[in-house]
């Protein structure tokens, strides 16, 4: 099993739907979640960082944290097409202070 | 403020052969990572370095070196490249290991023949 997982996708919506991206994670004891987006042909930046249980809002952007259930998600509300893009989930592994991505969602939003 | 600069932009090279990829970050941060990314399967780090003088591999570190040449420089090494070493290279770098904000570089794309 990937230690953390996400649905490769496409996932398509239409403009000013909210998007949901999922990922799973296998390591108990993470405490750390990132998101970050990978525009076609650039290098990945960080849209959030979330470390405990809840949602955290950032403008348009809400991730949310379940450790139990050792899943966090990202929602964005409003989409646009500038919103296009692959959306990569990292996971702090605590015993090693390394960050694991997983393989990314590709989002389309059509106008 | 650059931020990550990395050099070359691209490469292409032929099997046996070797190159250094550099990376440099003006941001005074204490660690810094080489990444690798394929098709499908995402981001994989090969070497990291937590500060100063320290290095450690990370999942994929077999055929590659690095160097952490000071604070602000952290090179990787192909010495003898193959073929499954083609691959887009990202140098990053954070404030501390781990749990903080990872700032990438503009990737390097290589390809061996």
């Amino acid at each position: 099993q990937k230690e953390v997982e996400q649905n490769s996708g496409p996932l398509s919506v239409p403009e000013g739907a909210i998007a949901s991206l999922n990922c799973t994670y296998s390591d108990r004891v993470s405490q750390s979640f990132f998101w970050y987006r990978q525009y076609s042909g650039k290098s990945p930046e960080l849209i959030m960082s979330i470390y405990s249980n809840g949602d955290k809002e950032d403008g348009r952007f809400t991730a949310q944290l379940n450790k139990a259930s050792q899943y966090v998600s990202l929602l964005i509300r409003d989409s646009q097409p500038s919103d296009s893009a692959t959306y990569l989930c990292a996971v702090c592994i605590d015993n090693t202070d390394k960050l694991i991505f997983g393989t990314g969602t590709r989002l389309q939003v059509f106008p | 403020n650059a931020g990550v600069t990395q050099t070359p932009k691209f490469q292409v090279l032929k099997t046996g052969q070797s190159m250094t990829l550099q990376c440099a970050q003006d941001m005074n941060h204490n660690s810094m990572y080489w990444y690798r990314q394929d098709p499908g399967m995402g981001l994989r780090l090969i070497y990291y370095s937590a500060s100063e003088g320290t290095t450690d591999k990370g999942e994929v570190p077999n055929g590659y070196n690095v160097s952490r040449l000071n604070k602000r420089e952290f090179s990787l090494r192909l010495e003898s490249a193959a073929p499954s070493q083609t691959s887009v290279y990202f140098c990053a770098s954070s404030e501390v290991i781990g749990t903080d904000t990872q700032y990438f570089g503009p990737g390097t794309r290589l390809t061996v023949l």
